[in-house]
């Protein structure tokens, strides 16, 4: 089946920082990306979906400046924590699909990136 | 208001005994049903998923789901578990609306004992 990668596995960041999470579809062009935020025994909480070349849409409740997306091509979508507390700390899933315009295309889910911010 | 509600936080079960996690899900538009996997510090992985046809659906691993429309169920089942069947289990349901998003619930802890 198709492969999301997810970079890097495992970050630690100090309070202040910014951290970037790529999303690369391996096998495939992915149209749409997903981000997710999952909190631990919690499920996965959209926060934006990205179309290629196209501005993310996020969820109410997430704050834009802080959760930059960029889907600059069809197989890396990255998503980067600006000045990341120790709040944002937490689990982050990507998901890639193929086709915009399928809804029941199948999602490929990436292994997830947890971020510590101390 | 969309929303997925799996009625069990936990469950626990025998190895090679039957499981039914279950799951309901309100809409007031039609949806596309999901069953998701996730093994500890990895990512979702699909079980099956019901598009439309039959309302019996069979995955991987074993597992299967029943739509039930008139119930707004997606129970899934597998009649032996085994031990490596324990992790977390997502259903979920993709609105059949513009963005077509996904919304999961909360999720189920199958966790087989030996």
């Amino acid at each position: 089946g198709a492969v999301v990668s997810q970079h890097p596995s495992r970050v630690i960041c100090k309070s202040g920082t910014s951290v970037k999470i790529e999303c690369r579809s391996l096998d495939f062009q992915a149209t749409t990306m997903f981000w997710y935020r999952q909190f631990p025994k919690k499920s996965l909480m959209l926060m934006a979906t990205s179309n290629e070349g196209s501005k993310a849409t996020y969820e109410q409740g997430v704050e834009k400046d802080k959760f930059l997306i960029n889907h600059a091509s069809l197989t890396l979508s990255t998503l980067t924590v600006t000045s990341a507390h120790p709040e944002d700390s937490s689990f982050y899933i990507c998901s890639a699909r193929e086709s915009a315009g399928v809804p029941a295309d199948t999602q490929y889910f990436g292994p997830g990136t947890r971020l510590t911010v101390l | 208001a969309q929303s997925v509600t799996q009625l069990d936080s936990q469950v626990p079960v025998f190895e090679e005994a039957p499981v039914e996690l279950r799951c309901n899900y309100s809409s007031s538009v039609s949806v596309y049903l999901f069953w998701y996997v996730q093994y500890p510090n990895q990512g979702l992985q699909l079980l099956l998923k019901y598009l439309s046809g039959s309302t019996l659906v069979k995955g991987i691993n074993g597992f299967e789901a029943e739509f039930n429309k008139s119930q707004t169920s997606f129970h899934l089942r597998k009649p032996s578990v085994h031990i490596s069947d324990t992790a977390e289990y997502f259903c979920a349901v993709i609105l059949n609306t513009g963005g077509f998003k996904t919304i999961f619930g909360a999720g189920t802890r199958l966790f087989v004992k030996a």
